[in-house]
């Protein structure tokens, strides 16, 4: 059964702080990995991971993928209140259309 | 562009009322559409999923049911609802990728 591990499970840090969250995955036939953030409402899309070692950026925020180790990293850097949040990340099952979620990462900006 | 609607934002109902809510997706074709539903401090749990009008994957055998009537409308159904079926159920779509694109949510509470 595919598995999406996701860590720590809360994080409280000051603003200003940089943050990593972590992410790592048994999916069969793995194709890519899926980063969103989630406020008080839906999920928004961050980033689709599906190349080992390649970073992608968005502002502050990047994420890169290890395939060998199935392990994929957000990290947040100069943190602001606004990244307060559940971080969810989710890998495709293949040969359907189906996402498996972790749990999440509730992460806390404190001013 | 593609936008994503679901109503009502917010219902209560009692224990044993009939449940409908709806999802409409606009500025797209033959989407693939998704029902989750995400309990307080849980992480998002994957209903039903369905890949074209009329076809409904079921993934958790519960008193919920789903229908597919028109191409971008996707409908979560309940005869009676239980306790246990308060939460918020988020819509989601997705067209040639695995990114999944979600709508703006219901909170359901069952009282």
């Amino acid at each position: 059964e595919d598995k999406v591990v996701q860590s720590p499970l809360s994080l409280v840090v000051h603003e200003g702080d940089t943050v990593t969250l972590n992410c790592s995955y048994e999916v069969t036939n793995f194709r890519s990995l899926l980063w969103y953030k989630q406020e008080k409402k839906a999920p928004t899309f961050l980033f689709m991971l599906t190349s080992s070692g390649i970073e992608k950026k968005s502002g502050r925020l990047s994420s890169i993928l290890d395939k060998k180790e199935l392990f994929s990293i957000l990290n947040i850097t100069a943190t602001q209140t606004g990244d307060s949040a559940i971080y969810l990340c989710a890998g495709p099952n293949f040969g359907n259309e189906k996402l498996t979620f972790g749990t999440g990462t509730r992460l806390t900006i404190i001013p | 562009s593609q936008t994503i609607h679901q109503w009502p934002a917010t219902l209560v109902q009692p224990v044993g009322s009939p449940l409908s809510l709806e999802c409409t997706v606009e500025g797209t074709s033959n989407p693939n559409l998704y029902w989750y539903r995400q309990a307080a401090g849980r992480g998002l749990q994957l209903l039903f999923y369905s890949v074209g009008i009329g076809q409904i994957s079921s993934e958790v055998p519960q008193n919920l049911s789903a229908s597919r009537p028109q191409d971008r409308q996707f409908i979560l159904s309940s005869k009676k609802l239980l306790l246990s079926d308060s939460g918020f159920y988020l819509c989601a779509w997705s067209v040639q990728t695995y990114t999944q694109y979600f709508g703006p949510g219901t909170r359901l509470t069952v009282l």
